[in-house]
This record gives structure tokens, C-alpha cells and sequence, in this order.
């Protein structure tokens, strides 16, 4: 069984750094593309960015170029979103997606979500 | 990548069809036949319902349908059920990620 397993709710300050992590199981990490995903209560999703594991290969929406990290460890089928310095405007739902073919674009399996929190 | 453009709300009663459109540009919905659409219910994760415009994952109801004629795709919700009523969200390749729509509420009434 595919599973997508997100780490948990993040609270933080605005200048503080984040890494949030998405395991994954049930196949081979290194094969398929994963992609992070924002959402803001009552918004629509967005796209930040995918990574290939194998290659750790990495494409960023330019909204998000320079503003986050994301990076995968094949050894531990984990990939990661990292913040060196978040803002308040940070704050919102992160999913990590499974892009099953990379022929087309959609994405399959979705982890449960984080929910981060920049306040002061 | 500017959002995709969905109607804010759509609804209809029991046993009816609906659409939801998804209009783009040429370098997305036009440009590509990767459009995909998503069912969120409040509180939960979205749900892949249609891929490359009009295939279905196995385990989706056969109601729900996809089209595309130039920049603006469609779901079709026929048959319409109480569970039904969730939020929709459209997504197309962009050349180098995928774009959203800003979705789509569904009310059955």
C-alpha cells in the first residue's frame, strides 16, 4: 500500500527556520517524481516545487524560487520542504504529492497534510 | 503561472448534471493535455478524480467525466449524490510545475 506519512504541526516565530519531512512507503521512492504543495485555509492549492529522487533533480514554482528548499534522502525514502527564515505569510496546509508518470502531470497519493503556524 | 479560472460556486440537486469549468491560457490548459481535477471535502486530503483531461483512476465513479476545447477544461458531475458536495480544484501542466484553479464549491441542494 502506497502511504505518503507527513510530520506533524509546526508552530513557529517569523525569522525561524523549519524542515518538514514526507516518508513515504508501499514503493520506490527513487522512481517517481514528489512535489510539495501550499494551501491557505479557503484557497486553492499551489504548486511549490517536485524533486526526482534518484538524481534529486529539482524544478521550484518561481513563486517559491529562493523562498524554500526541497531536498529527499533516498536512504530513508523521505523527502523534506526546509525555510531558512519564515514570514507570517508562510503559514498555511503543506502536502507532498506522488507524480506517477512523468510523461504527464498529475499527482496520485497525497500525504495527510502540516499544518505550519508563523506567529509571534 | 497565474491560478487556473474556476467558478467560485456551483450547485444543483440530486440526480442532476453539473459543470465546472477551467480557463487557462495557451501555455497551460491549451498548450498540454495533462489537465487534472481534484475533490477536496472540508478537512481532508483532495482526491484525484480525472487525469489527462478525460482518463479516470480505477476506483472513481464513472459520473464524474473531463473535457477540453481550447484554453478552458470542464468536469462533468452527472448523476448528482450528497457526497458529492465538496470542493473542486483543476490543474494543468505550465511548462515547467502545474497550476492550480482557485476551485470550485459544489452545494447539492
Amino acid at each position: 500500500e502506497v502511504q505518503l506519512v507527513q510530520s506533524g504541526a509546526e508552530v513557529k516565530k517569523p525569522g525561524e527556520s523549519l524542515k518538514i519531512s514526507c516518508k513515504v512507503s508501499g514503493y520506490d521512492f527513487s522512481s517517481y517524481w514528489l512535489g510539495w504543495v501550499r494551501q491557505k485555509p479557503g484557497k486553492g492549492p499551489e504548486w511549490m516545487g517536485i524533486i526526482y529522487p534518484t538524481d534529486s533533480d529539482t524544478r521550484y514554482s518561481p513563486s517559491f524560487q529562493g523562498q524554500v528548499t526541497i531536498s529527499a534522502d533516498k536512504s530513508i525514502s523521505t523527502a523534506y520542504l526546509q525555510w531558512s527564515s519564515l514570514k507570517a505569510s508562510d503559514t498555511a496546509m503543506y502536502y507532498c504529492a506522488r507524480r506517477p508518470d512523468s510523461r504527464t502531470w498529475y499527482v496520485d497519493y497525497w500525504g495527510q497534510g502540516t499544518l505550519v503556524t508563523v506567529s509571534s | 503561472q497565474s491560478a487556473l479560472t474556476q467558478p467560485r460556486s456551483v450547485s444543483g440537486s440530486p440526480g442532476q448534471s453539473v459543470t465546472i469549468s477551467c480557463t487557462g491560457t495557451s501555455s497551460d490548459v491549451g498548450g498540454y493535455n495533462y489537465v487534472s481535477w481534484y475533490q477536496q471535502h472540508p478537512g481532508k486530503v483532495p482526491k484525484l478524480l480525472i487525469y489527462d483531461v478525460t482518463k479516470r483512476p480505477s476506483g472513481v465513479s464513472d459520473r464524474f467525466s473531463g473535457s477540453k476545447s481550447g484554453n478552458t477544461a470542464s468536469l462533468t458531475i452527472s448523476g448528482l449524490q450528497a457526497e458529492d458536495e465538496a470542493d473542486y480544484y483543476c490543474c494543468s501542466y505550465a511548462g515547467n510545475l502545474g497550476v492550480f484553479g482557485g476551485g470550485t464549491t459544489l452545494t447539492v441542494l
